[in-house]
């Protein structure tokens, strides 16, 4: 069973271009999370998606930032006009219901790097 | 709100010695618990949760940690340390609501000396 499938590993773009991100999660995972990591600082919660719903996007930036989960297709974190400080590694999980007892299955992540 | 705070960012062991790492959590509601580690270039794997059955809980690789009510702690422990379990550990707070359920800690760098 292949586990939730994140790419690309590495992205780099330079400052005002845009960056997707891409999430499969695990079969049958309806429920995707994605995270932001930066050292030191942990994994900070962005956005919360269920098959074409966003569910609770409390962590994300308001601005520059969205996220979707098609009826087909993976989930997609877009960072438009990125800056330095969008460089991070950025992590999505997926659990089959959503519920607060699931365990969360992680992706290795995509590393941002804007130059 | 929830939260989790876990004391000590990095810590090292020799190898064969007690691992303890901490964790500590706030929640108005009865809380479900997690141990998750990072090894390098990857990510989070479950080492362990509480779901309120059992307060002792063990994990994969000889980890175990205890659920203390009065203590709203979770600690992670191990008997003897591995060079293997050198990683990245994180707390995790999970409750019964809608949205965003899981709450991280900072997380813990475990080093182990030969």
């Amino acid at each position: 069973n292949a586990g939730v499938m994140q790419n690309p590993r590495h992205l780099v773009r330079r400052r005002g271009q845009e960056a997707r991100l891409r999430c499969s999660p695990m079969k049958g995972h309806s429920h995707v999370y994605w995270y932001r990591q930066l050292p030191e600082e942990g994994l900070k919660f962005m956005v919360y998606l269920q098959k074409e719903n966003i569910i609770d996007e409390s962590g994300m930036p308001k601005e520059r930032f969205s996220a979707e989960f098609p009826k087909e297709g993976p989930s997609i974190l877009r960072i438009q006009q990125v800056v330095r400080g969008d460089s991070a590694a950025y992590f999505c999980a997926s659990s089959p219901s959503g519920t607060a007892a699931e365990k969360l299955f992680f992706g290795s992540g995509t590393q941002l790097s804007v130059l | 709100a929830q939260s989790v705070t876990q004391l000590g960012s990095h810590v090292s062991v020799s190898e064969g010695a007690l691992v303890l790492l901490r964790c500590n959590y706030s929640s108005s509601v009865p809380p479900y618990l997690f141990w998750y580690v990072q090894y390098p270039n990857q990510g989070l794997q479950l080492l362990l949760k509480y779901t309120s059955a059992a307060t002792l809980v063990k994990g994969i690789n000889g980890f175990e940690a205890e659920f203390k009510k009065s203590e709203t702690s979770f600690h992670l422990t191990k008997p003897s340390a591995h060079m293997s379990d050198a990683a990245e550990y994180f707390c995790a707070v999970s409750v019964s609501n809608t949205g965003n359920q899981f709450y991280f800690g900072t997380g813990t760098s475990l080093t182990v000396i030969p």
